[in-house]
């Protein structure tokens, strides 16, 4: 089965502090996924990587950066966090070529709150 | 553009009832369709897909969905719903192109006993 972890279940932060969260898969997928899901609006897509080193911005990118140093891992970075980014924060993986037909498998999702 | 169009937020059934989720794309070429289902405090698992062949494809948890081009519709049925399909149901779509997929604002299922 694939498996996406995420380091946190629950995250509380303060408003400028400088937040990671982290993304895990182990099947070897070359595509990586972040996504914000708020009531009401689905989810969005805020980047994409699909190497190790490549990214590409999705939707809702401001105020967001990311890292792919390892194929493995993806991290999100929140550089200055505000409470507009108090969200839930989604992690996909999906091998490359295979998101059409096989879909995206996520991760348990990360609920970030900025105080 | 792709676009995913979920025109339901909220509906509610009994246990036992059935149960139709609507979902509605805009999509050029044939489009590549998933449905997903979220349980409270959870990832989204993946519970049926449509790419070719048969419209109606079968999935996990006796859910079942059917493709009609004619009406740029993948809706979600299941016969007779259960307590524990209380869940949040996303649609998505994705082209043969890319790798992304384009998610609906999802429908929330509550489930009466």
């Amino acid at each position: 089965d694939v498996k996406v972890t995420q380091s946190s279940r629950y995250l509380v932060k303060r408003t400028g502090e400088k937040v990671f969260l982290e993304c895990v898969q182990d099947m070897d997928h070359e595509n990586m996924f972040w996504y914000r899901q708020d009531p009401g609006l689905g989810l969005r897509l805020i980047y994409f990587s699909y190497d190790v080193k490549m990214k590409e911005k999705g939707d809702i990118p401001e105020g967001y950066s990311v890292s792919r140093e390892k194929k493995e891992r993806f991290s999100l970075i929140l550089e200055s966090a505000s409470t507009n980014q108090t969200s839930m924060y989604l992690c996909a993986s999906s091998s490359l070529g295979g998101g059409p037909t096989y879909g995206q498998f996520f991760g348990p999702g990360t609920r970030l709150t900025v105080l | 553009a792709q676009s995913v169009t979920q025109p339901d937020i909220h509906i509610t059934v009994s246990e036992g009832a059935s149960l139709e989720l609507r979902c509605n794309y805009s999509y050029g070429a044939t489009p590549y369709l998933f449905w997903y289902v979220q349980s409270p405090g959870q990832g989204l698992q993946l519970l049926l897909k449509y790419f070719s062949g048969d419209t109606l494809v079968q999935g996990i948890k006796g859910f079942e969905a059917e493709f009609k081009r004619s009406q740029s519709s993948f809706n979600l049925r299941k016969p007779s719903v259960h307590w524990s399909d209380a869940a949040e149901y996303f649609c998505a779509v994705g082209a043969s192109d890319t790798d992304k997929l384009i998610f609906g604002t999802g429908t929330r299922l509550q489930v009466f006993p």
